[in-house]
């Protein structure tokens, strides 16, 4: 069965903590997406890798970077947490190429920053 | 750029309801569609998809077919169960080259389904 995994369901940080979220799939995808859930709002697009050590920009990306070292595991920094990051973490993946494949969620992590 | 609209939620029927919920999109060129449910808790999984015009994607009961004439991909089911109480998510996605274009999401559609 193909998994995309995060590797926290909830976390609960202070203002101004380095937070890391993890993302890893079993799928060998080429793309991989983390994207913001909040009420009202849908998901926001914070970044995306269509390769190892590629990463591009979504429509959200201010107050976040990302690292892809290896295929795999796509993680998302929060540099600095401030409390508007409060929020529903999703990570995704599709497959890459001509055609247009589904993507795979992961269960999401509940972020809260006090 | 690409866009996808959805009807606002939430949407609150009886059991054995018949459902409708309403999306449009907009695109430069031939997406594929998609509807993705979210279970309470969970993170989004695929319902259903239709990859070219005329196509219908169904699942679960659930139905939408893909209309490039009025760019709609409407979900319907006939029967609505307590169980479809979920959020559902209408999206869209081109390949570009050799790689996926960035998938686009509407905001989502909660549904409660009413014993």
């Amino acid at each position: 069965d193909v998994k995309v995994t995060q590797s926290s369901r909830y976390l609960v940080k202070r203002t101004g903590e380095k937070v890391f979220l993890e993302c890893v799939q079993d799928m060998d995808h080429e793309n991989m997406f983390w994207y913001r859930q909040d009420p009202g709002l849908g998901l926001r697009l914070i970044y995306f890798s269509y390769d190892v050590k590629m990463k591009e920009k979504g429509d959200i990306p201010e107050g976040y970077s990302v690292s892809r070292e290896k295929k795999e595991r796509f993680s998302l920094i929060l540099e600095s947490a401030s409390t508007n990051q409060t929020s529903m973490y999703l990570c995704a993946s599709t497959t890459g190429g001509w055609e247009n494949t589904e993507a795979f969620f992961g269960q999401g992590t509940r972020l809260t920053v006090v | 750029g690409d866009s996808v609209t959805q009807m606002e939620g939430p949407v609150t029927l009886s059991e054995e309801a018949f459902l409708t919920i309403n999306c449009t999109y907009t695109a430069t060129g031939y997406p594929s569609l998609f509807w993705y449910v979210q279970y309470p808790g969970e993170g989004l999984q695929l319902l259903l998809k239709a990859t070219k015009a005329d196509d219908k994607g169904s699942n679960k009961g659930f139905e939408a077919t893909y209309r490039k004439e009025t760019t709609s991909f409407h979900l319907e089911k006939g029967s609505v169960q307590v169980s479809d109480s979920a959020v559902y998510f209408c999206a869209l996605s081109e390949a570009v080259g050799n790689r996926d274009d960035k998938i686009i999401f509407g905001k989502g559609t909660r549904l409660h389904i009413l014993p």
